[in-house]
């Protein structure tokens, strides 16, 4: 069953410090999100992009971050200069029109 | 505002039937949506309604009542790996097909 896959499964950086999260979708899935999720805490929606855009993106997606799909497979999320409160896990999800979203595995991303 | 409201935890007896409510206030519903979240784990798709009604999936059924903003997931037949967080999710029109998640229902499922 095709799945979407994360890495690296655990990334740990320091405060101030760019990381990119790497996703790759479900091959066929035309729509692509980023949640986050600080520990003991809910998922939130970060942003969602199709057609190689920003669909819609939440008050967290600030100027700090950013997506990219750099090739036909990849989706990535870029923090430009990270905090302590960007520690969490973060959740890259797919889908088609008219279906649910198939989740990763998710990053943990730990900012020391 | 989206509000989305459940219980933070329940306790249910391994083959005994429980029920997860999720009351929502949200403008422009298009959707709700039911996931299983393992501790440390993605969440896992289990159930979907737009429309009022019951939705049956084997062991899981979720029900909607759009009028009255209600949802609810009944899990029958427990088993011990239903031990998990059950998420509720709302989707809107027109914000890109962003899910807006409740805190989630810490379910313990007991011998």
């Amino acid at each position: 069953e095709p799945e979407v896959t994360q890495t690296p499964s655990h990334q740990v950086t320091q405060m101030g410090q760019e990381v990119i999260l790497r996703c790759v979708p479900i091959s066929n899935h035309l729509y692509f999100y980023w949640y986050r999720q600080i520990l003991g805490q809910k998922v939130e929606f970060l942003v969602s992009f199709y057609n190689n855009e920003i669909s819609e993106k939440s008050e967290i997606f600030d100027d700090q971050f950013s997506v990219e799909r750099p090739d036909g497979s990849n989706f990535t999320l870029k923090i430009r200069s990270t905090k302590l409160e960007d520690s969490a896990m973060y959740f890259c999800a797919s889908k088609v029109e008219g279906t649910e979203q198939y989740f990763g595995p998710g990053t943990r991303l730990t900012v020391t | 505002g989206q509000n989305i409201d459940q219980p933070t935890e329940m306790t249910a007896t391994e083959g005994a039937i429980v029920q997860i409510n999720c009351t929502y206030q949200t403008s422009g519903f298009n959707g709700l949506f039911w996931y299983q979240q393992h501790a440390g784990e993605a969440p896992t798709f289990l159930s979907y309604n737009v429309l009022d009604g019951l939705e049956e999936k084997g062991r899981f059924s979720s029900f909607l009542s759009r009028s009255k903003g209600y949802s609810y997931l009944l899990l029958k037949e427990l088993q011990m790996k239903d031990s998990a967080s059950y998420l509720c999710a709302v989707r809107v029109y027109n914000q890109g097909g962003k899910l807006i998640f409740g805190q989630g229902t810490e379910l313990s499922v007991k011998p």
